[in-house]
């Protein structure tokens, strides 16, 4: 049973545009959503993450909006470059020790 | 800052062979360790996670096992490797933010034939 739902499973834009991944969660015990990019051969690094207590986060070019009533997060990358190209998990967690992630969102840049 | 060394990094093993996959950790002092593996194409499965020295959680009934002999070492573990054991096995380290903010290794790749 997967506990955040992701979508898309890929999207492929051109260089400049703005590819947005979404998720979705039930677990109200949820506290921490991070975003992790993930290259291929590579493990997954942390990206950026938010607490629901906040509606926006802006890391360079890579935004998270938040909706804490509609249990929504969505990731935006700005002014999106060839090496941004990689998978995209989005995840969150409690107070357990244990993340739950996303199936991931394999993002295409084309130059 | 966190340091994960997994090793091997590739690995092709006959089916019904064992299995051992070692990381280890530099840093922080007793930290969380976690196991995940990556199906081709695949989202990331938590496996076995450890917040001390001999402590295990599994999270997933299987024929593999973990072990933390040492508090920066965690192991992985199959006496039987099945086809379905394939995948990218990844070795992940708790940062100091909480559960959500992880540090992952290189990973280790299996191929069971």
């Amino acid at each position: 049973q997967q506990q955040v739902k992701q979508s898309p499973q890929s999207l492929i834009v051109q260089k400049g545009g703005i590819p947005i991944i979404n998720c979705a969660y039930e677990n109200t015990a949820f506290d921490y959503f991070p975003w992790y990019q993930q290259f291929p051969g590579k493990g997954p690094a942390l990206l950026i993450a938010i607490r629901p207590d906040v509606s926006e986060k802006k890391e360079g070019r890579f935004t998270i909006s938040f909706n804490k009533s509609a249990k929504q997060f969505s990731l935006h990358i700005m002014d999106s470059q060839p090496g941004d190209s990689a998978t995209y998990f989005c995840a969150a967690s409690s107070s357990d020790y244990k993340l739950s992630f996303g199936a991931g969102t394999t993002v295409t840049v084309r130059a | 800052s966190q340091t994960i060394h997994q090793w091997p990094a590739t690995l092709v093993q006959p089916v019904g062979s064992p299995l051992s996959l070692e990381c280890t950790v530099e840093g922080t002092s007793n930290p969380n360790l976690y196991w995940y593996r990556q199906a081709a194409g695949r989202g990331l499965q938590l496996l076995f996670y450890s917040v001390g020295i001999g402590q295990i959680s599994s999270e997933v009934p299987q024929n593999l096992s973990a072990s933390r002999p040492q508090d920066r070492q965690f192991i992985l573990s199959s006496k039987k490797l099945l086809l379905s054991d394939s995948g990218f096995y990844l070795c992940a380290q708790g940062g100091l933010a909480g559960p959500g903010e992880l540090f992952f290794g290189e990973g280790s790749r299996l191929t069971v034939l």
